[in-house]
């Protein structure tokens, strides 16, 4: 099956730091989507985009299936955007299931 | 975005005895819903995809027996875990959307189930 691996596995900032997530995986894909996981457990959408660039307020997303990968970007850290982000993907146009990658864990240090 | 709720969000029960929970679309029709399972520090890992009308299709390792998944309407799916154990601790979480609800493949979430076996 597809491989997702999401790199840096943890990152710990300052708050009004920037940082970039990275998202690689294995095969062709039809859907990537951006989450980000709350410390209860609940997974946020961020993101629908399996392909070009998304942007919403501090955040902004940029695919590039030809090359298998995607970016997460997130400017001006706050505090509550610490937790777990994944993307996950599908590769099935039959079947919508995810395959969710190894997650970046982001603390945001006041 | 579209709406998944799961009941109930915390359980505890014995080993040996089986659970119940709940997965629902609240403002859409799901024939299709997805169970996965996520350890601590862990990834989420897909078990199971919960066809409305059918049987459930269960990933590879997943035992079928233990993890029984009903989806008798369109907008409900429940997943029984059977004479749990401690290993089966874990937080189990729901998804349905797809092309039926946004027109794309995106997918919602449910807020999960946090499950603890004595």
């Amino acid at each position: 099956g597809i491989q997702v691996e999401q790199s840096p596995p943890d990152l710990i900032l300052q708050e009004g730091a920037n940082s970039t997530l990275r998202c690689n995986f294995s095969d062709s894909v039809n859907n990537l989507q951006w989450f980000h996981q709350n410390p209860w457990g609940q997974l946020i959408n961020l993101f629908y985009i399996p392909s070009g660039t998304k942007q919403n307020g501090r955040l902004s997303a940029t695919t590039v299936a030809t090359e298998r990968y995607s970016l997460l970007y997130i400017s001006s850290s706050q505090t509550t955007d610490s937790g777990v982000y994944f993307c996950a993907v599908g590769a099935n146009f039959g079947n919508e299931k995810l395959t969710f990658g190894t997650g970046t864990r982001l603390t945001i240090i006041p | 975005g579209a709406v998944v709720s799961q009941h109930p969000s915390w359980v505890i029960c014995k080993s040996g005895t089986s659970v119940k929970i709940e997965c629902r679309s609240l403002d859409f029709q799901a024939t299709t819903m997805f169970w996965y399972r996520q350890f601590p520090k862990q990834s989420l890992m897909l078990m199971a995809t919960s066809n409305e009308g059918s049987k459930a299709t269960y990933e590879q390792g997943v035992e079928k027996d233990k993890f029984l998944i009903n989806h008798a309407s369109l907008t409900l799916s429940t997943l029984t875990v059977t004479s749990a154990h401690p290993e089966d601790s874990s937080f189990y979480i729901c998804s349905a959307g797809g092309r039926r609800v946004a027109n794309t493949g995106e997918l919602f979430f449910g807020e999960g189930s946090r499950l603890t076996v004595l």
